[in-house]
């Protein structure tokens, strides 16, 4: 299996910060990783597939890049709404999620 | 727009057997195109996924628990269904299901569920 490690499990930040998360797989994934966000009590929801693609509706201060076995989610000028955990997501060998990154 | 609702107990004894139903709207299951999955997520960790199934029945289940998992689907019915077998408090989670999107090796899951928690309990 392969095995994706997120860093930092947590990290606090203020409203403007730019934010940078990273994903980590155990063995290359290519640019098959995808972002999700999470709030409490919802469930995940899609914002970057294909590494450094934009779901429809999800705003342009996101961003996505990496290839091989390292990735990261960069969040340009945190808004209120974006506090959250985010979680990667590979489809090289099964699928299988990060741990998370709350951000808060 | 396509939206998911999963539905069943929440709650089963040990040793029993867990099921559930996740009922699509927004798009026909049978017209293809789309694989459909379950998932399940414990509080704090990231989502595992279980298994997936086509239109057609066409079945893919995670090798740590397809000894326990049968997922189903009813195109009349527009729904698809997850069973698992011989629960034990390990199987206590949040469960989703969700679309499968994607082409080759690539696969991301949008849209999902509300999620339906389902704990194992005597």
């Amino acid at each position: 299996d392969i095995q994706l490690t997120q860093s930092p499990s947590s990290l606090s930040v203020s409203v403007g910060d730019r934010v940078t998360i990273t994903c980590r797989a155990s063995q290359t994934v290519y640019t098959y990783l995808n972002w999700y966000q999470q709030k409490p009590g919802k469930a995940p929801r899609l914002l970057m597939y294909a590494t450094s693609n934009l779901q429809s509706g999800v705003p342009s201060r996101f961003s996505g890049s990496g290839s091989g076995t390292d990735f990261t989610l960069t969040i340009s000028s945190l808004q209120p709404e974006d506090f959250a955990t985010y979680f990667c997501q590979q489809s090289q060998s099964g699928f299988t999620f990060g741990g998370g990154t709350k951000v808060e | 727009q396509v939206q998911l609702q999963e539905s069943g107990p929440g709650l089963v004894k040990p040793s029993e057997t867990l099921s559930l139903n996740c009922t699509v709207s927004g798009v026909s299951i049978s017209s293809g195109g789309y694989y459909w999955s379950w998932l399940r997520q414990y509080p704090g960790k990231g989502p595992e996924w279980i298994g997936y199934i086509y239109y057609t029945g066409t079945t893919y289940y995670s090798p740590s628990l397809q000894s326990r998992v049968t997922i189903s689907v009813d195109t009349s019915r527009n729904d698809f269904s997850l069973r698992v077998t011989s629960v034990t408090a390990a199987d206590t989670a949040v469960y989703y299901c969700a679309r499968d999107q994607g082409s080759g090796y690539l696969t991301w899951f949008d849209p999902w569920g509300q999620g339906i928690l389902v704990t194992v309990s005597s």
